[in-house]
């Protein structure tokens, strides 16, 4: 089993819809949670972190169920603009005694006229 | 705006040659990360750096791969001889510590011929 992982999609939605994404994790010592954005033959760009008690920034919120090992990203009222890949990140302590960062491969968004 | 700063863009070269890509992370950031990607690949960590030192080079082949830090302010992943195989965008990203977000460079488009 993957240490993260996410549907990649697409999925493809009209503009104007609410869309959520879920990635799971494995790991439950997971401390840290993003949410990146990747445009196509782009780098990976932050969109937000993920804190205990869920967090909003506009259109979107992310949230976090430690108990189910799940993050979640809502983006609401979608944009043609909002069309990317969106990446999880998932970080943890390991065995050699420093941080583990795990990137999930993606959940591919097309927003459609 | 401090930006990740990657060179070069893009590199075109035969098989056998050796690449060096070039990476100055965010004054100040401690953790570097070098990263590949491919059509077919997600992310793959090649290399971690936390303080100059190697932390994590688990994902890089070590036969024809190597990865340093001569100093704080640059990051280099040397291909030695290339092969087709090793045709990918390489990203390099820095963060102040693991525990937080990274921010990624432009990343260099490697074409092996």
């Amino acid at each position: 089993r993957k240490e993260v992982e996410q549907d990649p999609g697409p999925f493809n939605v009209p503009e104007g819809a609410t869309v959520a994404f879920n990635c799971t994790y494995s790991n439950s010592a997971s401390q840290s949670f993003f949410w990146y954005r990747q445009d196509c033959r782009k780098e990976p760009k932050l969109l937000m972190s993920v804190y205990s008690s869920g967090n909003e920034d506009g259109r979107f919120t992310a949230q976090l169920n430690r108990a189910s090992q799940y993050i979640s990203l809502l983006i609401r009222d979608s944009k043609l603009s909002d069309s990317a890949t969106y990446l999880c990140v998932v970080n943890r302590p390991n065995s050699g005694g420093y941080q583990k960062v795990t990137f999930g491969t993606g959940t591919k968004l097309q927003v459609i006229p | 705006d401090a930006r990740v700063t990657q060179t070069p863009r893009h590199k075109v070269t035969e098989m056998g040659q050796e690449v060096t890509m070039r990476c100055q992370p965010i004054l100040g950031h401690n953790t570097v990360f070098w990263y590949r990607q491919t059509m077919m690949q997600g992310l793959e960590l090649l290399a971690y750096f936390r303080n100059r030192a190697p932390l994590d080079d688990s994902g890089m082949p070590k036969d024809r791969f190597s990865a340093e830090m001569p100093d704080a302010t640059l990051a280099t992943l040397k291909i030695q001889p290339s092969e087709p195989r090793d045709s990918a965008v390489y990203f390099c990203a820095s963060a102040p510590t693991a525990w937080e977000a990274l921010h990624f460079g432009n990343g260099t488009r490697l074409t092996v011929t």
